[in-house]
């Protein structure tokens, strides 16, 4: 089963912040904080990822709370073709040759709305 | 640099027979992973590998198998097809390398079974 809870739509208007919430009470230590969206028909596209920081790269910004147990993922102007599944997963990052596997929840349909 | 390239993208297939699905991983990259997308069960893990080698599997029978060659490129293998094998097939690729690597995706071949 997924490690991550995600509300399972939101709405957000054309050129306006979206705020995705992502509850992972149960993160370990080692596990990282991923995020992808899949459009549909189309393959998942990688958006951002953290252990620990925020961070924060030209498609998006992740927010992680000091205890990780939560983070948010913020498209700072969306627009229509931010419209998509919007998936969070806990992963461990092993490295050495694995890439591990990701289990994805249902994730959030964002719809962005003109 | 090239994404991850997945062969072919659409094929239809009849009850029986068997399938074989390709996918070259982004340059560089030695880690390849394989999932399966179904509006029922929504992503799940099939199998990693990494340098030829499998790494993990997921919970499917034997009827799916991979494997890796040693310029990285990958090909899964569904034999008896089944009505429910018809799903979104997808490649991921990774360096494998370093912890936090990140897990990259095609778009994916979509077999529909009759």
């Amino acid at each position: 089963d997924a490690k991550t809870t995600q509300p399972t739509s939101m709405d957000c208007a054309e050129g306006r912040a979206a705020n995705l919430p992502c509850n992972h009470s149960t993160i370990s230590g080692n596990e990282y904080v991923y995020w992808y969206r899949q459009i549909h028909s189309q393959g998942p596209q990688y958006i951002i990822h953290g252990l620990k920081n925020n961070e924060t790269n030209e498609m998006a910004s992740l927010i992680i709370t000091e205890d990780r147990k939560s983070s948010t993922l913020i498209l700072p102007h969306a627009t229509l073709r931010d419209t998509a599944v919007y998936y969070c997963i806990v992963r461990v990052a092993l490295g050495g040759g694995s890439q591990g596997n990701l289990i994805f929840g249902k994730g959030t349909k964002l719809s962005v709305k003109p | 640099k090239a994404g991850v390239t997945q062969t072919p993208r659409y094929l239809i297939k009849t009850r029986g027979q068997q399938v074989t699905l390709s996918c070259s991983p982004i340059s560089g990259h030695r880690s390849v992973s394989w999932y399966q997308q179904t509006p029922g069960q929504g992503l799940q893990f099939l199998f990693e590998y990494f340098s030829e080698t499998q790494r993990n599997k997921g919970n499917f029978p034997g009827r799916f198998s991979g494997r890796q060659f040693s310029n990285s490129r990958s090909e899964m293998n569904v034999s008896t097809l089944e009505l429910g094998d018809s799903a979104l097939y997808l490649c991921a690729s990774s360096s494998g390398q370093d912890s936090g690597n990140t897990i990259y995706f095609g778009e994916g071949s979509w077999l529909t079974v009759v």
